[in-house]
């Protein structure tokens, strides 16, 4: 099955700087990989996505990058606030059905 | 649009009890899946349904278990209950089974076995 593996597990940035986190998947049928944010205490939240056919996606200060030859795909935060800061986890959808397989997480905090 | 609601939010339960968590996704969505969240573990998948159909599963023993019922509700079932089961459960659905969509997740239940 789908293996997805995260890193870093803890990322610390000063407020203004940029984080970037790192996934890779064993799976070379995945085309959807999507990230998510879990600030404490509540549900884990979409927050950009991307697909197979398309190489990078931006939307404001979050950009997502996909290299399916190296199998793997990043999260790239620009200009962070302390409001960035929570858990952050990527995901690999297995085409076996419609199994999403997470990484373990990052955990981002963003110091004022 | 309602989101998806898990019931109940908190649960205690005594080790060897079995307990049945619910969850309802949102109004149109077939696609039902759980995951198991502990610290540090990150999001264990434990299975996915669609139509009532369990379409996959993930690698837990056999006492969990689930179930959809025709209106795309779900339940989960843990029976004889450790200690490591304590953890929140939650559970996400998705519209299109055929195209890659959103998982929305629903705010979990925090099942404590004491």
């Amino acid at each position: 099955g789908e293996n997805v593996e995260q890193h870093p597990s803890t990322l610390s940035v000063q407020e203004g700087d940029s984080a970037v986190i790192k996934c890779t998947y064993s799976d070379s049928a995945s085309n959807y990989f999507p990230w998510y944010k879990q600030e404490l205490g509540k549900r884990p939240q979409l927050i950009i996505d991307i697909r197979s056919n398309v190489g990078e996606k931006k939307d404001q200060r979050i950009a997502v990058t996909l290299n399916k030859t190296a199998k793997h795909f990043s999260l790239h935060i620009t200009e962070t606030q302390p409001e960035d800061s929570a858990v952050y986890f990527c995901a690999a959808n297995n085409n076996a059905g419609n199994m999403l397989t997470f990484g373990g997480g990052t955990r981002l905090m963003v110091k004022p | 649009k309602a989101g998806v609601t898990q019931t109940p939010r908190y649960l205690i339960k005594t080790r060897g009890q079995q307990v049945t968590l619910s969850c309802s996704p949102i109004s149109g969505h077939r696609s039902v899946s759980w995951y198991q969240q502990t610290p540090g573990q990150g999001l264990q998948f434990l299975f996915e349904y669609f139509s009532e159909t369990q379409r996959n599963k993930g690698n837990f023993p056999g006492r969990f278990s689930g179930r959809q019922f025709s209106n795309s509700r779900s339940e989960m079932n843990v029976s004889t209950l450790e200690l490591g089961d304590s953890a929140l459960y939650l559970c996400a659905s998705r519209q299109n089974v055929l195209k890659n969509t959103e998982a929305f997740f629903g705010q979990g239940t925090r099942l404590t076995v004491v």
